[in-house]
């Protein structure tokens, strides 16, 4: 069965520009989380999506926002974008709890 | 909140020389202590879950073992191939997240 998917694997934006970074779950897996990865913070906790609800949210400011639609895919998007969202985010999707199956990740470069 | 730790940052270890990793944690209500691989550049794999204190499981070379502070990932006659960095995670009652640690790095020279 097919794994997480994350579209695009590699993206380069300008400072102040906007980006949708898009998860599909894998089949049957309503609950998706989204992570952000750093050198230097490692991976640091954005938000959690269950039936289209979101059910938890990290401590990242509100350019930081998320949805997830009734087939369960999610997007995330960042607007205004600062050199310091430069990282590798990931999405993640269970059946309903913890996560425990990750995708490759999307890795966002803002210049 | 909860914090999680792991020790050493790097090691680099022969081919066949045994170690162990640790994770240490602090959790309000442990709802499972999670053992990931992550490869350069690629998703977090996941390897196990324990659930309680005592609790043991193996999968190939490693075994992970979980006390009510800490995890243990232990390597048993590493090879190159395990070479990767591996990260410990938390997750408790109340919240749909994982906290992680900031992983250790090992390499295993052939």
């Amino acid at each position: 069965k097919a794994g997480v998917t994350q579209t695009p694997r590699y993206l380069i934006k300008t400072r102040g520009q906007q980006v949708t970074l898009s998860c599909s779950p894998i089949s049957g897996h309503r609950s998706v989380s989204w992570y952000q990865q750093t050198p230097g913070q490692g991976l640091q906790f954005l938000f959690e999506y269950f039936s289209e609800t979101q059910r938890n949210k990290g401590n990242f400011p509100g350019r930081f926002s998320g949805r997830q639609f009734s087939n369960s895919r999610s997007e995330m998007n960042v607007s205004t974008l600062e050199l310091g969202d430069s990282a590798l985010y990931l999405c993640a999707s269970s059946l309903g709890s913890l996560p425990v199956n990750f995708g490759q990740g999307t890795r966002l470069t803002v210049v | 909140e909860d914090q999680v730790t792991q020790s050493p940052e790097a090691l680099r270890l022969q081919e066949g020389e045994s170690s162990s990793l640790n994770c240490s944690y602090t959790v309000s209500g442990l709802r499972g202590l999670f053992w990931y691989r992550q490869d350069p550049g690629k998703g977090p794999e996941f390897l196990f879950t324990l659930y309680s204190a005592g609790e043991e499981k193996e999968k190939e070379r490693l075994k992970a073992t979980l006390t009510k502070k800490e995890s243990f990932l232990h390597i048993t006659a590493p090879k190159p191939e395990d070479s990767a960095t591996y990260l410990c995670a938390v997750g408790d009652f109340g919240n749909e997240k994982l906290t992680f640690g900031t992983g250790t790095r090992l390499t295993i020279i052939p």
